[in-house]
């Protein structure tokens, strides 16, 4: 069946410009999961989506930085007024379920953000 | 918070070997313990897990082993082969989140 996608594969943008990231997460998969993953480095958790529950924004690094899921589908994460360092992968990722349970985290092939 | 520690950062192993990954946490309540693995230009994928009820567990040519008194699991590859080129995570589950650990890069030497 069909995996996470993301769009746009890569994105290149001015600083200062605002950018938008997509993720269809796989059907029936209430969790949701952003991560961002700099060039060699290891996963940086942004934000978490379970199910109709109030979103774990905990990770975010700055206000510049939201998020939201629509419908419990598709996830779109919003960066404003972009920064160079915020050039990196986002990926994205869903699990049948969050929280407590043992369930596999199922990743897209991520978006790589350039911020010129 | 979870504290996740991974090694070495980087191994290279001649193709037939096997290759050994070690990653120490912090937090004592941890009850889970994947392992992913990330090839380039993708994103991460679960290879192997244990819960912490579990010594051991065995998947073909890869293990993964659990010392929970000592707070590290690690991963076993045994027989490498070009395919096993990559980036592993080891990711433990603190509070109700996977806390990833910076990753180690295996190289296979033909």
């Amino acid at each position: 069946g069909a995996g996470v996608s993301q769009s746009p594969s890569n994105k290149v943008t001015e600083k200062g410009k605002d950018v938008e990231l997509r993720c269809d997460p796989i059907s029936g998969h209430t969790a949701l999961y952003w991560y961002r993953q700099s060039l060699g480095q290891g996963l940086e958790f942004l934000i978490y989506f379970q199910g109709n529950s109030a979103p774990d924004k905990s990770g975010l690094p700055s206000d510049r930085f939201s998020a939201e899921r629509t419908g419990g589908s598709v996830s779109t994460l919003t960066i404003q007024r972009t920064q160079q360092e915020d050039s990196a992968v986002y990926l994205c990722a869903s699990s049948y379920r969050g929280g407590s349970s043992y369930n596999e985290q199922f990743f897209g092939p991520g978006t790589r953000l350039t911020v010129l | 918070g979870e504290n996740v520690e991974q090694h070495p950062s980087t191994l290279s192993v001649q193709e037939g070997d096997s290759a050994v990954i070690k990653c120490t946490y912090s937090d004592s309540a941890s009850n889970y313990f994947p392992w992913y693995k990330q090839e380039l230009g993708k994103g991460p994928q679960l290879i192997i897990d244990i819960r912490s009820n579990v010594g051991e567990k065995k998947d073909q040519r890869i293990a993964v082993t659990l010392n929970k008194t000592a707070k590290h699991f690690s991963l076993h590859i045994t027989e490498t082969q070009p395919e096993d080129s990559a980036v592993y995570f080891c990711a433990p589950r603190g509070n109700y989140q996977l806390i990833w650990g910076a990753g180690t890069k295996l190289i296979i030497k033909p």
